[in-house]
């Protein structure tokens, strides 16, 4: 029944480590995104794919990485991660305006 | 440089009053502009989207006004109620690719009972 899922919820991993977040969304959308939210909760988009292609890459470190293997799933990986890195993560998605979120996933790098 | 903001960090109200909440923007011309609702360890729920041709639009208790002179938007919640407790972003599109939102840092609403 779950519109816009991710896991994990939760990330806890150390400096240097590669980690990656999933996404999958039943909504039919064909645009999906991935958002950053910071600790002073200023939400910032990072990345969005139409139909498997990237249409909007902030600018982000090249250490992240989104993946699109069909319109249904955008997942997120990072090399190398820093201690900035640390945030909550969310996938959205849309048709054609309204964006719906995901629950968010807590990655804390330390 | 482009710039969204919310100018309460915070409002507290009481139950029943008509909350307001403001979102001022510069050097944009955004083709919409959205609200949305986010509640603690949750994602964001969208609200409304007004466009730029729109002056006004209503959900329920909710009212959004958009004022492309101004640069401004203002939200409105009338009879408040505690359950309306919650950060409240506003978001601009950026223009350009679709869904390419701009967010405001958000207010956060507190409706006493």
């Amino acid at each position: 029944d779950t519109a816009v899922s991710q896991t994990p919820k939760y990330l806890v991993t150390q400096m240097g480590n590669d980690k990656s977040i999933k996404c999958e969304q039943n909504l039919g959308h064909d645009t999906m995104y991935w958002y950053k939210q910071d600790s002073k909760k200023f939400l910032k988009i990072m990345f969005s794919y139409n139909n498997k292609e990237l249409i909007i890459n902030e600018t982000v470190p090249n250490r992240f990485s989104p993946k699109s293997p069909d319109k249904a799933h955008l997942n997120l990986h990072i090399n190398s991660l820093e201690l900035g890195d640390s945030a909550v993560y969310f996938c959205a998605s849309s048709h054609p305006d309204e964006q719906f979120f995901g629950p968010g996933t807590r990655l804390t790098v330390l | 440089s482009q710039k969204i903001e919310q100018n309460s960090e915070a409002l507290n109200i009481q139950e029943g009053k008509t909350a307001t909440l403001t979102c001022n923007y510069t050097n944009y011309s955004p083709a919409y502009l959205q609200w949305y609702r986010q509640d603690p360890g949750r994602g964001p729920v969208f609200l409304l989207l007004i466009r730029e041709n729109e002056k006004e639009k209503r959900k329920e208790r909710l009212k959004v006004t958009f004022d492309t002179t101004l640069k401004q938007s203002l939200f409105h919640i009338t009879a408040s109620q505690p359950a309306d407790s919650a950060t409240y972003l506003c978001a601009l599109a950026k223009g350009g690719s679709q869904g390419n939102l701009i967010f405001g840092k958000g207010t956060k609403l507190s409706v006493k009972p």
